[in-house]
């Protein structure tokens, strides 16, 4: 593995069906954040994690909910999926104790459908 | 409310400069990145400026006023290759990215 790994590429989910989107990284990092992506809108933080064993919920959380049992491995489950969380979902990490611009590195995202 | 804005198309010639423009109202301010997203791919990370002046990386440069909620991304010498979205994201007193809708740039030969 190099860098952060998301799974699955894309998927078509029945409104209703739990899902879990997989994202691993490899970095050490200890922050880690699921965005999701939608068209005309910019990226949008639904939860984001400091350190392993911490959550915190970010703009759009409703619906979503993530765990960090370890450094690098940070799911994000959708425990009964509707339409509207159709969307392109992107995992990414940074490191926060590197003093410099901790920027944010992401993985290749998710393509979620819900029909 | 949090804020950032970016035009929403831009078209260039190949070899020509571009500027793209960030404007931004955020609750704090702990710097500013410009990222590259070509279509169907993650974002990756260009440039970062926390400090107001411009900085050089290459064929891009980047230009930040705090005073203005204002900032630029220059790409000079335009390549094919350079057609993607670039996105603005200002780093807000939660120490989170509040991000653009970002800017399509569509480069013609």
């Amino acid at each position: 593995i190099a860098g952060i790994t998301q799974a699955p590429t894309s998927q078509i989910l029945a409104a209703g069906r739990r899902m879990t989107l997989r994202c691993t990284q490899d970095m050490r990092h200890n922050a880690m954040y699921w965005y999701r992506q939608d068209l005309g809108l910019g990226l949008r933080l639904i939860h984001y994690s400091n350190t392993a064993g911490t959550t915190g919920k970010g703009e759009v959380p409703d619906g979503y909910s993530v765990s960090r049992a370890n450094t690098d491995d940070f799911p994000l489950t959708l425990a009964s999926a509707v339409p509207s969380q159709t969307s392109v979902y992107f995992c990414a990490s940074s490191d926060s104790s590197s003093g410099d611009y901790n920027e944010q590195f992401f993985g290749p995202g998710t393509r979620l459908t819900v029909l | 409310g949090q804020n950032i804005d970016q035009p929403t198309e831009m078209t260039a010639t190949e070899g020509a400069i571009v500027q793209i423009n960030c404007t931004y109202q955020t609750s704090g301010f702990n710097g500013l990145f410009w990222y590259q997203q070509h279509a169907g791919e993650a974002p990756t990370f260009l440039s970062y400026n926390v400090l107001d002046g411009l900085e050089e990386k290459g064929r891009f440069s980047s230009f930040l006023s705090r005073s203005k909620g204002y900032s630029y991304l220059l790409l000079k010498e335009l390549q094919m290759k350079d057609s993607a979205s670039y996105l603005c994201a200002v780093r807000d007193s939660n120490y989170q990215l509040i991000w653009g809708a970002g800017t399509k740039l569509i480069i013609k030969p």
